[in-house]
C-alpha cells in the first residue's frame, strides 16, 4: 500500500528551527519527486518546497526561501524539510505529496506551531 | 508568484450542475499542461480528482471534468450529491514554482 507518514511537528517559539521527516513506503521513493505543502489553520493550500527525484533540483516558495531547506535520503526512502528562524505565519499543518505532474499522494500531515 | 484566483464559494442543488473557475495568468495556467484540481473534506489530507487539465484518475467519478480556456482553468461537478461538498483547490505548475489557487468551497443545497 502507497503511504506517505509525516513527523517531526510540534510547538517551536518564533526564530526557533525545526526539522520535519516523511517516511515513504509501497512504491519506489527514488524515482519520484517529492512536495511540502502546508495548510493554515482555516485557511487554503499553499507550496512550500520541492525536490527532483535524484536531489539535484530544488525549488521554493517565495515565503520560506532562504529559511527552509528540503532534502531526501533515497536510501532510508525519507523526505526531510529543515525549517529555521521560523515565524507565527509558519503555523500549518504540513503534508509531504508525491508528485508526477500532479499530487498523487498525501500524507495526513503534522502539526507545526510557531508561538510563544 | 500570485495564487491563482478561485470564486470562494458555489453552491448548487442535488443534480444540478456547478463550475468553479480558477484564473492565472500566462506563465501558469495559460502556458502549461499542468493543471490539477484537488478536494478537501474537513479534517482530510487533499484528493486529486483532475490532472493535466482533463484527465481523471481511476475511481473519480465521471461527474467531475476539467477545461482549460487561455488563462482560466474550470472544474465542473455535474449530477451533484450531497458527498460533493467539500473544498475544491485548482493548483499550476509553472516551471519554477507550483501554485494553488484559493479555494472554493461546494455547498450543496
Amino acid at each position: 500500500d502507497v503511504q506517505l507518514l509525516e513527523s517531526g511537528g510540534g510547538l517551536v517559539q518564533p526564530g526557533g528551527s525545526l526539522r520535519l521527516s516523511c517516511a515513504a513506503s509501497g512504491f519506489t521513493f527514488s524515482n519520484y519527486a517529492m512536495n511540502w505543502v502546508r495548510q493554515a489553520p482555516g485557511r487554503g493550500l499553499e507550496w512550500v518546497s520541492a525536490v527532483s527525484p535524484g536531489a539535484d533540483t530544488t525549488l521554493y516558495g517565495d515565503s520560506v526561501k532562504g529559511r527552509f531547506a528540503i532534502s531526501r535520503d533515497n536510501s532510508k526512502n525519507t523526505l526531510y524539510l529543515q525549517m529555521n528562524s521560523l515565524r507565527a505565519e509558519d503555523t500549518a499543518l504540513y503534508y509531504c505529496a508525491r508528485w508526477t505532474s500532479y499530487y498523487e499522494v498525501w500524507g495526513r500531515g503534522t502539526l507545526v506551531t510557531v508561538s510563544s | 508568484q500570485s495564487a491563482l484566483t478561485q470564486p470562494r464559494s458555489v453552491s448548487g442543488s442535488p443534480g444540478q450542475s456547478v463550475t468553479i473557475s480558477c484564473t492565472g495568468v500566462s506563465s501558469d495556467v495559460g502556458g502549461h499542461k499542468y493543471v490539477s484540481w484537488y478536494q478537501q473534506h474537513p479534517g482530510k489530507a487533499p484528493k486529486v480528482i483532475i490532472y493535466d487539465v482533463t484527465k481523471r484518475p481511476s475511481g473519480v467519478p465521471d461527474r467531475f471534468s476539467g477545461s482549460n480556456s487561455g488563462i482560466t482553468a474550470s472544474l465542473t461537478i455535474s449530477g451533484l450529491l450531497a458527498e460533493d461538498e467539500a473544498d475544491y483547490y485548482c493548483c499550476s505548475f509553472t516551471g519554477s514554482h507550483v501554485l494553488f489557487g484559493g479555494g472554493t468551497k461546494v455547498t450543496v443545497l
